[in-house]
């Protein structure tokens, strides 16, 4: 079985600063993993994923993640925060075999000016 | 259209009556995917689709819930008897097949409330 664990539920920034959301997962098979962000009343939109290419993967609107095998871990990252990245973050996994997703239970991100 | 489409956007229904959501997911997209996003239970995984295979639907909650898809392309989420607890946010999505590591685009979702 797989599982998604992701720490805080909610996170406060101010802009400019560091975004870091943290996501480790479990998985019995190498795993596919996904960020996706969720803005209010809509629906969720890759930011990005890894998919065995390499290790850091960069997505949009400046976010990255870093895939470390050895700490089963897939860490969002952006160097600097804007306004317009509060919103709610969501990491998923899916095994090798089918592409159905597991979600962690979510991060909110809020950013003070 | 260029992204998934739902309707309806918003569904205010009584308790015991059935509802139908709707999806029409991205064109050329074999692999249709219905999700669940309710407080408390986050984003769950209800049943997915990919061409002409029998779907997985080892996330249905109970039997009241059903899906099918015509045509291999607009999916119809079935919920009968609605209770209260089925009110969530019903997120349709789609992918070009079911190979993992493919992207999954989702729609705006359905936003169900039992009243």
């Amino acid at each position: 079985a797989q599982s998604v664990t992701q720490l805080g539920s909610h996170v406060s920034v101010s802009e400019g600063a560091l975004v870091l959301l943290r996501c480790n997962y479990s998985s019995s098979v190498p795993p596919y993993l996904f960020w996706y962000v969720q803005y209010p009343n809509q629906g969720l939109q890759l930011l990005l994923k890894y998919t065995s290419a390499a290790t850091l993967v960069k997505g949009i609107n400046g976010f990255e993640a870093e895939f470390k095998k050895s700490e089963t871990s897939f860490h969002l990252t952006k160097p600097s925060a804007h306004m317009s990245d509060a919103a709610e973050y969501f990491c998923a996994v899916t095994k090798a075999a089918g592409n159905k997703l597991t979600f962690g239970g979510g991060t909110r991100v809020l950013v003070k000016p | 259209g260029a992204g998934v489409s739902q309707s309806p956007s918003n569904k205010v229904t009584e308790k015991g009556k059935d509802v139908e959501l709707r999806c029409d997911p991205i064109s050329g997209h074999t692999a249709l995917y219905w999700y669940r996003q309710s407080l408390g239970q986050g984003l769950e995984f209800l049943i997915y689709f990919q061409g002409n295979s029998a779907p997985d639907k080892s996330g249905l909650p109970s039997d009241r819930f059903s899906a099918e898809r015509t045509g291999g392309s607009v999916s119809t989420l079935t919920i009968q008897r609605t209770q209260q607890e089925d009110s969530a946010v019903y997120l349709c999505a789609s992918s070009f097949d079911a190979d993992s590591g493919n992207t999954i685009y989702f729609g705006e979702g359905s936003w169900l409330t039992v009243v």
